[in-house]
């Protein structure tokens, strides 16, 4: 399956700054990648869809001025938390999608402290 | 529209007993399943997944499920479990077809299993 990466594995950062978070497929060239947030012993919520090339949609109730995502090449999704604050501490993972039936390749995950 | 229900949020078994994790979907179209293991502090790895075909999947590490649709269920079994099986399941469901929910994963609430010695 294909090798997914995150940058850093753990932040933390003060309230009102912003944040980069890093997903990169090793072996894949992903069109599709997904972002999700898991909060403490929660599963996880999908925040949206990164399309290389073109505009990530988002989930319902996920601001998209808040949380910018960037799908410049078939390897790259950057998360761009922004204006942070501490009710954005979470775990955020990102996983990468051939399409169709296959499946979900996740990453390590990303774990945010907002002092 | 999609859900998954995993019926148990922890479940708890002695070494070398039957494994059992519940789980229930719903779907407007034809579903793909998936159960997924996390250890702490890590992301998800794929056990198992049921797209088209057989109905009894089997997956990493000894686990296996099967897909039934008249029963809306792709419960996960192992026969014996070991320490190392100690972890967080999800159950997951995507759309088998276009749409706005293709591809798209829908967690369950996840079961943490525990392995006594």
């Amino acid at each position: 399956g294909a090798v997914v990466s995150q940058h850093p594995s753990r932040v933390i950062c003060k309230s009102g700054t912003s944040v980069k978070i890093e997903c990169r497929s090793l072996d894949f060239q992903a069109t599709t990648m997904f972002w999700y947030r898991q909060f403490p012993k929660q599963s996880l919520m999908l925040m949206a869809t990164s399309n290389e090339g073109s505009k990530a949609t988002y989930e319902q109730g996920v601001e998209k001025d808040k949380f910018l995502i960037n799908h410049a090449s078939l390897t790259l999704s950057t998360l761009t938390v922004t204006s942070a604050h501490p009710e954005d501490s979470s775990f955020y993972i990102c996983s990468v999608w051939a399409g169709g039936p296959y499946e979900q390749y996740f990453g390590p995950g990303t774990r945010l402290t907002v002092t | 529209a999609q859900s998954v229900t995993q019926l148990g949020s922890h479940v708890s078994v002695s070494e070398g007993a039957l494994v059992l994790l519940r789980c229930n979907y719903s779907s407007s179209v034809p579903p793909y399943l998936f159960w997924y293991v996390q250890y702490p502090n890590q992301g998800l790895q794929l056990l198992l997944k049921y797209t088209t075909g057989a109905t009894l999947v089997k997956g990493i590490n000894g686990f296996e499920a099967e897909f039934k649709k008249s029963e809306t269920s792709f419960h996960l079994t192992k026969p014996s479990a070991h320490m190392s099986d100690a972890a967080e399941y999800f159950c997951a469901v995507s759309a088998a077809a276009g749409g706005t929910s293709y591809g798209k994963l829908t967690f369950g609430q996840g079961t943490i299993l525990t392995v006594h010695p």
